[in-house]
């Protein structure tokens, strides 16, 4: 059963500390992202990843750190600098990167941080 | 800043009627994807449209895309209360990496 998994689903911390997000794909994807999104809104491109041990900065990269050790997971980290992290975060690979390869997303993972 | 905006950004319909959600994008593209999400949920890929097509189907969905206006348009005919989704258009970057979203809009079916 292929697919992309993301764990947890709902994820509660306390400001100031750091929290990881997993992300898993079985898909034998290159390419691998995470995006954030707001109530009501888009989504925003936090980091993105084509190949083990490379990544690169999206839009809104501040306070978040990845890391790419492995082909199938691309977890990613909300640090205590990212100011307003309470949000829906979404993981997604594609075959390549580029602009035409359809994304498939996991599940999603609510983080609330009071 | 966003590449597509679609318009409306929310739309209430009735079973059975059909759905028009459009898009817009700034610079030259080559690929436009639309897609959906249920609430809570992540995205699923719905259809591709390349730059060189003018219209594309899928069971109960059409695409168009016109080029020379920027825009596209998503046609969801006879709709469903399980249609009640938010729909985004997805377009390349100007450099063909990325892909980047629109703010979508949220369809609501009435049953």
């Amino acid at each position: 059963d292929g697919g992309i998994t993301q764990s947890p689903k709902y994820l509660f911390r306390k400001e100031g500390q750091n929290v990881t997000l997993s992300c898993e794909q079985n898909l034998n994807h290159d390419a691998m992202y995470w995006y954030r999104q707001d109530p009501g809104q888009g989504l925003r491109l936090i980091y993105y990843s084509q190949i083990v041990n490379d990544f690169q900065k999206g839009d809104i990269a501040e306070g978040y750190s990845v890391s790419r050790e492995k082909k199938e997971s691309f977890p990613l980290t909300v640090t205590s600098a990212q100011k307003n992290p309470t949000a829906f975060y979404l993981c997604a690979s594609s075959m390549l990167l580029r602009g035409g390869y359809e994304q498939y997303f996991g599940p999603g993972t609510r983080l609330t941080v009071t | 800043s966003q590449q597509g905006e679609e318009d409306p950004q929310a739309l209430s319909i009735q079973e059975g009627e059909n759905a028009t959600m459009n898009c817009s994008y700034k610079t030259s593209i080559n690929n436009l994807q639309w897609y959906r999400q249920n609430s809570g949920r992540g995205l699923v890929h719905l259809i591709l449209i390349r730059s060189n097509e003018r219209e594309k189907h899928s069971g109960r969905l059409r695409v168009t895309l016109d080029t020379s206006k920027k825009s596209s348009s998503l046609l969801i005919t006879a709709s469903r209360a399980a249609d009640t989704a938010s729909y985004f258009c997805a377009t390349d970057d100007t450099g063909g990496f990325k892909t980047i979203f629109g703010a979508g809009t949220r369809l609501f079916v009435k049953a």
